[in-house]
């Protein structure tokens, strides 16, 4: 998984609760982004990062937010969860200087939302 | 907006054989695209990534294709293996970094 780690690997949370999902890399790697999958959607983009403390949103950002404090971590927050986020969430990493310019996934996280 | 189709959704097949997949997007201002197979409840790994300049690449049994002007890439899978099952998806890179994945062609290769 390219130096990429996600935390936890499976939640079950209750709706109206705060959550929030970790992503580790350890490959220095610029950007990092949250993606979710769902079926008959594929993955869509919820926010990424171009460097510590520089974000913006993605397709699907509505209900979430992001904090990057370091170059090696980036946190996905849902403020109050709510069961439409149930979903599988993966974390992605690239460095856009390199030739290829390749995003590397994490595991990802099942998140479920009751 | 950018949208990207797969065609088929899913496709069996019986080992040995070659097959295609087919990627569609409907923005041609991509800077590469990139194809990846994800396993049942894990992540992607990627197989290849074709810059915009380029028209194919491979890896092994894999081949992919690019045909930007028509808004179409293919994977070739040669000689198929049961190993083979998965998942295979398709994103294409704009502006801004963000990929745009379509939903996938699930693949099941039958000894």
């Amino acid at each position: 998984d390219a130096g990429i780690t996600q935390s936890p690997r499976h939640k079950v949370t209750e709706t109206g609760t705060p959550v929030t999902l970790r992503c580790h890399q350890t490959e220095n790697h610029r950007y990092m982004y949250w993606y979710r999958q769902d079926p008959g959607h594929g993955l869509r983009l919820i926010h990424y990062s171009y460097g510590v403390k520089d974000t913006d949103k993605g397709e699907v950002s509505d209900g979430y937010s992001v904090s990057r404090s370091k170059t090696e971590d980036f946190l996905l927050t849902l403020e109050s969860a709510t069961s439409s986020q149930t979903s599988v969430y993966f974390c992605a990493i690239s460095e856009p200087q390199l030739a290829k310019n390749i995003q590397y996934f994490g595991a990802g996280t099942r998140l479920s939302v009751l | 907006k950018q949208e990207v189709t797969q065609i088929p959704a899913a496709l069996s097949v019986p080992e040995g054989e070659n097959l295609v997949l087919n990627c569609s997007f409907t923005d041609s201002a991509i800077y590469n695209l990139q194809w990846f197979r994800q396993d049942p409840g894990k992540g992607l790994t990627s197989l290849l990534l074709i810059q915009s300049s380029q028209r194919e690449q491979t890896s092994g049994r894999l081949n992919a294709s690019l045909d930007k002007s028509s808004g179409r890439s293919t994977l070739y899978i040669a000689a198929s293996q049961p190993g083979d099952s998965a998942t295979y998806l398709c994103a294409v890179l704009t502006g801004a970094n963000n990929l745009f994945f379509g939903t996938g062609t699930r693949l099941t290769v039958i000894p």
